[in-house]
């Protein structure tokens, strides 16, 4: 059975705080992992992720991937309250869509 | 390019009956995925479909079926409903397969089962 595993599963920071979320995994036949960011409404896409080492960035948010120890790491830099969401990882490929972890809950505090 | 629909936002229901929602993808987009969400199992996947097949399906009992139409939108059923169907029921839209390339997901449905 395919599993996404997100640690932690909630976390509390400062303004201005860097955060490190992680997502390890267990498919078969990858395909690709996927970071979502979720506010109070529908998941909204961040990055997609196929090919090891290779760093993806937008603005302040930049995630990895390490299809060697299967797992997958998305940074927040200087954070901003409007980054309070719940981050969710998936991973494509196995006979089962996607396969969704439970999310970190992340809230910066002013 | 407008984004994905899901019809109807909000649905109450009750136990027993059947219920159809409604999804149309960004145009262009072949691939649609359904997804129910709830707090304690997260999200999980229901089936996707593409080019009016399905391709995918999670573990998820035969009470729910869903189909997609040549123009791409799609529907899902849920038939005999149960307490626990209540939930956020997702619909998401891709180019190619789900697991592939990045999915846009629609603002969801609410379905209550009372």
């Amino acid at each position: 059975e395919d599993k996404v595993v997100q640690s932690p599963l909630s976390l509390v920071v400062h303004e201005g705080d860097t955060v490190t979320l992680n997502c390890s995994y267990e498919v078969t036949n990858f395909r690709s992992l996927l970071w979502y960011k979720q506010e109070k409404k529908a998941p909204t896409f961040l990055f997609m992720l196929t090919s090891s080492g290779i760093e993806k960035k937008s603005g302040r948010l930049s995630s990895i991937l390490d299809k060697k120890e299967l797992f997958s790491i998305l940074n927040i830099t200087a954070t901003q309250t409007g980054d309070s969401a719940v981050y969710l990882c998936a991973v494509g490929g196995g006979a089962d869509g996607l396969t969704f972890g439970k999310g970190t809950h992340l809230i910066i505090q002013p | 390019k407008a984004g994905v629909t899901q019809t109807p936002r909000y649905l109450i229901k009750t136990r027993g009956q059947q219920v159809t929602l409604s999804c149309s993808p960004i145009s262009g987009h072949r691939s649609v995925s359904w997804y129910q969400q709830t707090p304690g199992q997260g999200l999980q996947f229901l089936f996707e479909y593409f080019s009016e097949t399905q391709r995918n399906k999670g573990n998820f009992p035969g009470r729910f079926s869903g189909r997609q139409f040549s123009n791409s939108r799609s529907e899902m059923n849920v038939s005999t409903l149960e307490l626990g169907d209540s939930a956020l029921y997702l619909c998401a839209s891709s180019h190619g397969l789900a697991g592939g390339i990045g999915q846009f997901f629609g603002p969801g449905t609410r379905l209550t089962v009372l």
